[in-house]
């Protein structure tokens, strides 16, 4: 089974802090995806990359940044974090238009 | 913009029931359609893929059908048990790998 792993479950972190989020998939997939989640709003795209060192934008691309050095690593970066940055944020990775495969979610909370 | 609306927004049923959720779109050109549940504060679980070619998957207790020309898809669940409980979410490819996902189905499986 593809697996994607999001290093830390819980993150408590203060306003203007620079937030690192990181996501590991095992499967050599191309695509990886960040989204953020929250209550009656749904999940959102905040960025995507299709390959190493490609990025394009999502829906919500303001106040994030991405990285993507190597195939099997995404990381989500807020340069300096906001408490309306408190949020789930989830990643995924696909093999061209095969089905997503989600992380287990990185709660966030910006102080 | 594509509409994914699911409805209902939340169903209570006795354990042991069969029970349909279901997944309406606008735009029939869809390249496929995954169905996941997830569990309070976790990430997303892959339950079936369709391919637009496909009418229909089936993984256990599990069927999910797919109708492109009526813009529909239900996720039928047999003999439902407590561990059911879960939201819902279908989600949308269109081919450009990024997803439009529904607003959701919260179940509950009453014992």
């Amino acid at each position: 089974d593809v697996k994607v792993t999001q290093s830390s479950r819980y993150l408590v972190k203060r306003t203007g802090e620079k937030v690192f989020l990181e996501c590991v998939q095992d499967m050599d997939h191309e695509n990886m995806f960040w989204y953020r989640q929250d209550p009656g709003l749904g999940l959102r795209l905040i960025y995507f990359s299709y390959d190493v060192k490609m990025k394009e934008k999502g829906d919500i691309p303001e106040g994030y940044s991405v990285s993507r050095e190597k195939k099997e690593r995404f990381s989500l970066i807020l340069e300096s974090a906001s408490t309306n940055q408190t949020s789930m944020y989830l990643c995924a990775s696909s093999l061209s238009n095969y089905g997503y495969t989600f992380g287990s979610g990185t709660r966030l909370t910006v102080v | 913009k594509q509409e994914v609306t699911q409805i209902p927004a939340a169903l209570s049923v006795p354990e042991g029931e069969n029970l349909v959720l279901n997944c309406s779109f606008t735009d029939s050109a869809i390249y496929n359609l995954q169905w996941f549940r997830q569990d309070p504060g976790k990430g997303l679980t892959s339950l079936l893929l369709i391919q637009s070619s496909q009418r229909e998957q089936t993984s256990g207790r599990l069927n999910a059908s797919l109708d492109k020309s009526s813009g529909r898809s239900t996720l039928y669940i047999a003999a439902s048990q407590p561990g059911d409980s879960a939201t819902y979410l279908c989600a949308l490819n269109f081919g450009n790998e990024k997803l439009t996902f529904g607003t959701g189905t919260r179940l509950t499986i009453i014992p």
